[in-house]
């Protein structure tokens, strides 16, 4: 069953831009997690953030967590042709084994030269 | 440092073959689970393991098996290929940090199965 899903389902923008992607879930969590799959490759982990952890930085990117609307976001600032790929969020669920993660379908970003 | 190894990157099996996708991680992680992803639907977690000899089935277990005789390894055994099987296939891995702290899996760069 789907806990997370990520909105928009697909996005483009050019160079430089800011793209942000967001992604609510259903059950309470631990923690939720992005990752990125380049097309044809394994999914890498971005960031992680903890129930108890409203927002955290890594580089270009921020990412929100509001417990109370059981949503994130994903902010990826001035962003690069190598940012094109697809992007996804996961959870664990509440009572699971750590490591089970629930993934969303995922947001394609395209970024234009 | 390899991280987590998939073999083969491709395969093409017949309705009722069976085969074994490989997954070796170098990383010491305690846990190893294996997903498949299917256009549209993400990925479902097929089965995973918190240590050596502990296996647990997770969203999708039918019609695959798994052993963890050791840390390294966690080898996925698909019984008799079904088209519905047709899929691409993720080996992930991770430390044990507990479940309330969690911890980031380690995807190996997956195997293309194709079930005719």
């Amino acid at each position: 069953s789907q806990q997370g899903e990520e909105d928009p389902q697909a996005l483009s923008i050019q160079e430089g831009e800011n793209a942000t992607m967001n992604c609510s879930y259903k059950t309470s969590i631990n923690n939720l997690q992005w990752y990125r799959q380049n097309s044809g490759r394994g999914l890498v982990h971005l960031i992680l953030i903890r129930s108890n952890e409203r927002e955290k930085h890594s580089g270009r990117l921020r990412v929100t967590l509001d417990t109370s609307k059981k949503s994130s976001s994903l902010l990826i600032t001035a962003s690069r042709a190598a940012d094109t790929a697809s992007y996804f969020c996961a959870t664990d669920y509440y009572g699971g084994s750590q490591g089970n993660l629930i993934f969303g379908k995922g947001t394609k970003l395209s970024v234009k030269p | 440092n390899a991280g987590v190894t998939q073999t083969p990157k491709f395969q093409v099996l017949k309705t009722g073959q069976s085969m074994t996708l490989q997954c070796a991680q170098d990383m010491n992680h305690e846990y190893m689970s294996w997903y498949r992803q299917d256009p549209g639907m993400g990925l479902r977690l097929i089965h995973y393991s918190v240590g050596a000899g502990i296996t647990d089935q997770g969203e999708v277990p039918n019609g695959y098996n798994v052993s963890r005789s050791t840390t390294e390894d966690f080898p996925l055994r698909l019984l008799s290929a079904a088209p519905s099987q047709t899929s691409v296939y993720f080996c992930a891995s991770s430390r044990f940090e507990g479940q309330e702290w969690g911890s980031p899996l380690h995807f190996g760069n997956g195997t293309r199965l194709t079930v005719t």
